[in-house]
């Protein structure tokens, strides 16, 4: 049970818009950054969204985050056949010493 | 360039100890907090610990507390994961990651290795 909640999955057409949703608490996404990896099959993850909406250099711009009280969004703009991943949020959380939480993921297919 | 590299990884009985090595390379590796992140097979990530740039302060989830140590040699740019008392849900890829500012510990992870899989098993 992952202390960040994240949809299982979620399905567009090419060219379409999906958002994932994560939704945490007080203890970390309220008082903390929240960051998003992207997961592509058989690869280790890789930076996609940090500080609950900046995009490090090489992240195109159909990549966009956002955090609004202790929920986060993910949004995917003009979805391609290479977008297919799996997506994590995570942040800090305070609650039981300092540790780092992930949500448990996000599959993202393309149709 | 930038680069993360695990070695380490293996099988190993429970109750048996392992020790896994990150090499950096590209940066300035006693300038940045590390961490170690694991994935079991088919399953989520697992934040593991984390250590200070200067190594004094080190952080662990409760999953591998008192089991694992987290330790670096800046001199050599290397980060390594201590795991004793291994069990079988120990099983996983492990994955060392740079954390994205200078001196900073909680913040994003900006680099990850590739990861090394480590299997605990009879």
């Amino acid at each position: 049970q992952s202390v960040l909640t994240q949809p299982p999955s979620v399905s567009a057409a090419p060219g379409q818009r999906v958002t994932i949703s994560c939704s945490g608490s007080s203890s970390n996404i309220g008082n903390n950054y929240v960051s998003w990896y992207q997961q592509l099959p058989g690869t280790a993850p890789k930076l996609l969204i940090f500080d609950n909406n900046k995009r490090p250099s090489g992240i195109p711009d159909r990549f966009s985050g956002s955090k609004s009280g202790t929920s986060a969004t993910l949004g995917i703009t003009g979805l391609q056949t290479g977008d297919e991943a799996d997506y994590y949020c995570g942040t800090w959380d305070s609650s039981l010493g300092l540790l780092y939480v992930f949500g448990a993921g996000t599959k993202v297919t393309v149709l | 360039q930038v680069q993360l590299v695990e070695s380490g990884g293996g099988v190993v009985q429970p109750g048996r100890s392992l020790r896994l090595s990150c090499a950096a390379s590209g940066f300035s590796f006693s300038s940045y907090a590390m961490h170690w992140v694991r994935q079991a097979p088919g399953k989520g990530l697992e934040w593991v610990a984390v250590i200070s740039y200067d190594g004094r302060n080190k952080y662990y989830a409760e999953s591998v507390k008192g089991r694992f140590t987290i330790s670096r040699d800046n001199s050599k740019n290397t980060l390594y994961l201590q795991m004793n008392s291994l069990r079988v849900e120990d099983t996983a890829v492990y994955y060392c990651a740079r954390v994205g500012f200078v001196g900073a510990i909680f913040r994003t992870f900006d680099i990850w290795g590739q990861g090394t899989m480590v299997t605990v098993c009879s």
